[in-house]
C-alpha cells in the first residue's frame, strides 16, 4: 500500500532554513501518474498548499511562498523534498507530504515544525 | 486568504443530513475538479470525495459530493457521532501559474 513519511526536523530557528523529506513507498516517485506535493498547518489553523512537482521536471508553487521554497525528487532513494528559508514564527506548522492525482489523495501522517531560538 | 470559502460550522442530530458549502470562483471551482477532505483531531487530512462526486474505495456513501457552476458542497446523509470532524475542500486554481487552494475549513458537529 502507498505510504508517506515525513522526516523530523523538529525545531528551527528564526531566519533559519527548514529541510524536510518524505520518503515514499508502495509507488515509484518516477510514476508519471503522479504528482507530489507539501502542505501545511499551522497549530489551531486550516491548511494551506505550498508546493507540488511532478518528475518529468513542473514545478507549482504558491504564489506567497514561492520566493521562499525549493521542491525537488530524488528517485534513487524514492524521496521528494522541501526546503523553505527565512523561516519566522509565522511558519511553525504541521508539514505533510503527500500523493497527488490532481488533488493530494495520500497524505503522510505529518510532522510539526516549530520555529524559535 | 484563502479563495474557497465555507461555513465556519455546521451542526445536526445523529442521523440528520448536513450538507457543506464551498464558494469558489470560474477560475478554481468553476473550471477544475473539487475535492473534499475530512480532519479527525490530530490526524491527517482524510481524501473523502474527489473530482467532484468520486468516493474513494471504503468511504460509505452516506458522503455525496456535487458541483454547479464555482461552487460545490458536501452532503452528509445520516450523520453520525463518528463524522464529528473539520471538513476541508480543494481545487487548482489558475492555468497560466497554476496553484492549488483549501478550503476555509468547516466544524461539523452531531448534536
Amino acid at each position: 500500500q502507498v505510504q508517506l513519511q515525513e522526516s523530523d526536523p523538529g525545531l528551527v530557528k528564526p531566519s533559519g532554513t527548514l529541510s524536510l523529506t518524505c520518503s515514499v513507498s508502495g509507488v515509484s516517485i518516477s510514476s508519471t501518474a503522479y504528482y507530489w506535493g507539501w502542505i501545511r498547518q499551522p497549530p489551531g489553523k486550516g491548511l494551506e498548499w505550498i508546493a507540488t512537482m511532478y518528475y518529468g521536471g513542473k514545478t507549482y508553487y504558491n504564489p506567497s511562498l514561492k520566493s521562499r521554497v525549493t521542491i525537488s525528487i530524488d528517485t534513487s532513494k524514492n524521496q521528494f523534498s522541501l526546503t523553505l528559508n527565512s523561516m519566522t514564527a509565522a511558519d511553525t506548522a504541521v508539514y505533510y507530504c503527500a500523493r497527488q492525482d490532481d488533488s493530494p489523495d495520500y497524505w503522510g501522517q505529518g510532522t510539526l515544525v516549530t520555529v524559535s531560538s | 486568504q484563502s479563495l474557497l470559502t465555507q461555513p465556519p460550522s455546521v451542526s445536526a442530530a445523529p442521523g440528520q443530513k448536513v450538507t457543506i458549502s464551498c464558494s469558489g470562483s470560474s477560475s478554481n471551482i468553476g473550471d477544475n475538479y473539487v475535492c473534499w477532505y475530512q480532519q479527525l483531531p490530530g490526524t491527517a487530512p482524510k481524501l473523502i470525495m474527489y473530482e467532484n462526486d468520486k468516493r474513494p474505495s471504503g468511504i460509505p456513501d452516506r458522503f455525496s459530493g456535487s458541483k454547479s457552476g464555482s461552487s460545490a458542497a458536501l452532503a452528509i446523509t445520516g450523520v453520525q457521532t463518528g463524522d464529528e470532524a473539520e471538513y476541508y475542500c480543494g481545487a487548482w486554481d489558475g492555468s497560466l501559474s497554476p496553484f492549488y487552494v483549501f478550503g476555509t475549513g468547516t466544524k461539523v458537529t452531531v448534536l
